[in-house]
């Protein structure tokens, strides 16, 4: 079947390190993709990972283990706009219908 | 500017009164897809289409019909709704094979069926 698994809710406080962790069971593998949605509006692409290990841009990285079903987003130097929730996604097949299946999000709060 | 436009953004309509949202990208993007998003449910995929006349079901087509006859536009049809269709629907976007495939994301539309 198909399961993505991270945190409901996180907070975190301006300026600091905070890392949202991601499990996924998929019946296929073909990249990991990390959305930020504010509040009532679109999800926005934050980062791809499809090989193990770390990408990095910015304030942003996203690490990937395919063996272990694990992801994680990290998120360095929070800011107050920060505060979003923050969806994994997994696509599990290669080809045209580049579906994703998406996890249920974590709402991250920054606080002053 | 690139973009994905939705309408309506808001909606609230009664049981069983058809209505259409359109769904248009100038992105020249082959790939666009329909998801709703429930609380506690996250993002599911209604309906995709992988070019012109090409569309397939996704995880929740149940009382829902698109059509793509058009690159850029792939409206939502809801033919008879129910309140159980009461959600926030994203049309997305992207370009196929070859890349990450990142989906672009319309504004949403918030629909409300009494």
């Amino acid at each position: 079947g198909q399961n993505i698994d991270q945190p409901t809710e996180m907070t975190a406080t301006e300026g600091a390190i905070v890392q949202i962790n991601c499990t996924y069971q998929t019946s296929g593998f073909n990249g990991l993709f990390w959305y930020q949605q504010h509040a009532g509006e679109a999800p926005t692409f934050l980062s791809y990972n499809v090989l193990d290990g770390l990408e990095e841009k910015g304030r942003f990285s996203s690490f990937l283990s395919r063996s272990k079903g694990y992801s994680y987003l990290l998120l360095k130097e929070l800011q107050m706009k920060d505060s979003a929730s923050y969806l994994c996604a997994v696509r599990e097949s290669g080809g045209a219908t580049n579906k994703l299946i998406f996890g249920t999000g974590t709402l991250l709060a920054v606080q002053p | 500017e690139a973009q994905v436009t939705q309408n309506p953004r808001y909606l609230i309509t009664v049981t069983g009164k058809k209505l259409t949202v359109t769904c248009s990208q100038n992105m020249n993007h082959e790939y666009m897809s329909w998801y709703r998003q429930d609380p506690g449910l996250g993002l599911r995929q209604i309906y995709y289409s992988m070019n012109v006349e090409v569309t397939d079901k996704g995880d929740v087509p149940e009382g829902y019909k698109v059509s793509r006859k058009e690159k850029r536009n792939f409206p939502l049809i809801l033919e008879s709704p129910s309140p159980n269709q009461t959600s926030l629907y994203f049309c997305a976007s992207s370009l196929w094979a070859g890349n990450t495939g990142e989906l672009f994301f319309g504004e949403g539309s918030r629909l409300t069926v009494l």
